[in-house]
């Protein structure tokens, strides 16, 4: 059983589009965070969120919002996108909300922009 | 600034030891991370250090000495399964995860 799912595994998409990236886990851990992991391999966070706080990385740009129907999913909506955004961005779970807590990664999504 | 050095490459041969290092400048310390990821995959779990010294698991072992803002990873009995990138990462006072970009390990016969 995945632990930390995401879909869809590859996403390519025009300029101008608004798409979503939906993330699941099953390991019931109380917070959720994105990344993106640009071609330089970079691991930039974008998003922390648990069901009391969400944490925005100052850098993000507002198109990117994420959304949490549940505390088992954390999903990333991008509006307007750009050919900037091209990069692969993980979805990933930890048990608490510290950031030293291990984080479990989900298997990632490259998402291409044209 | 806020800085995570690692080599960009290191090349091993099956059967040998490997030592990344890592060294670090950050607004505060609470904690460094090391992660493997295989290429096209997700970053896994492999050791955090919050206490200077050495801690082994298994063929795995991470060092860190927090006056010197230096870690490494200790790989033995190399497998070419252990071709990755290995992922330092360390938090800093505002709790904040600073990544590097990580060292790429390529393991020959």
């Amino acid at each position: 059983d995945t632990a930390v799912s995401q879909t869809p595994k590859y996403l390519v998409t025009q300029m101008g589009n608004d798409k979503s990236i939906k993330c699941e886990q099953n390991l019931g851990h109380d917070t959720m965070y994105w990344y993106k992991q640009d071609s330089k391999k970079f691991l930039k966070i974008m998003f922390s969120y648990n069901n009391k706080e969400l944490i925005i990385n100052e850098t993000v740009p507002n198109r990117f919002s994420p959304k949490s129907p549940d505390k088992a999913h954390l999903n990333l909506h991008i509006n307007s996108l750009e050919l900037g955004d091209s990069a692969v961005y993980f979805c990933a779970s930890s048990q608490e909300t510290k950031i030293t807590d291990t984080q479990y990664f989900g298997p990632g999504t490259r998402l291409t922009v044209l | 600034g806020q800085n995570i050095d690692q080599p960009t490459e290191m090349t091993a041969t099956e059967g040998a030891i490997v030592q990344i290092n890592c060294t670090y400048q950050t607004s505060g310390f609470n904690g460094l991370f090391w992660y493997q990821q295989h290429a096209g995959e997700a970053p896994t779990f492999l050791s955090y250090n919050v206490l200077d010294g050495l801690e082994e698991k298994g063929r795995f072992s991470s060092f860190l000495s927090r006056s010197k803002g230096y870690s490494y990873l200790l790989l033995k009995e190399l497998q070419m399964k252990d071709s990755a990138s290995y992922l330092c990462a360390v938090v800093d006072s505002n709790y904040q995860l600073i990544w590097g970009a990580g060292t790429k390990l390529i393991i020959k016969p």
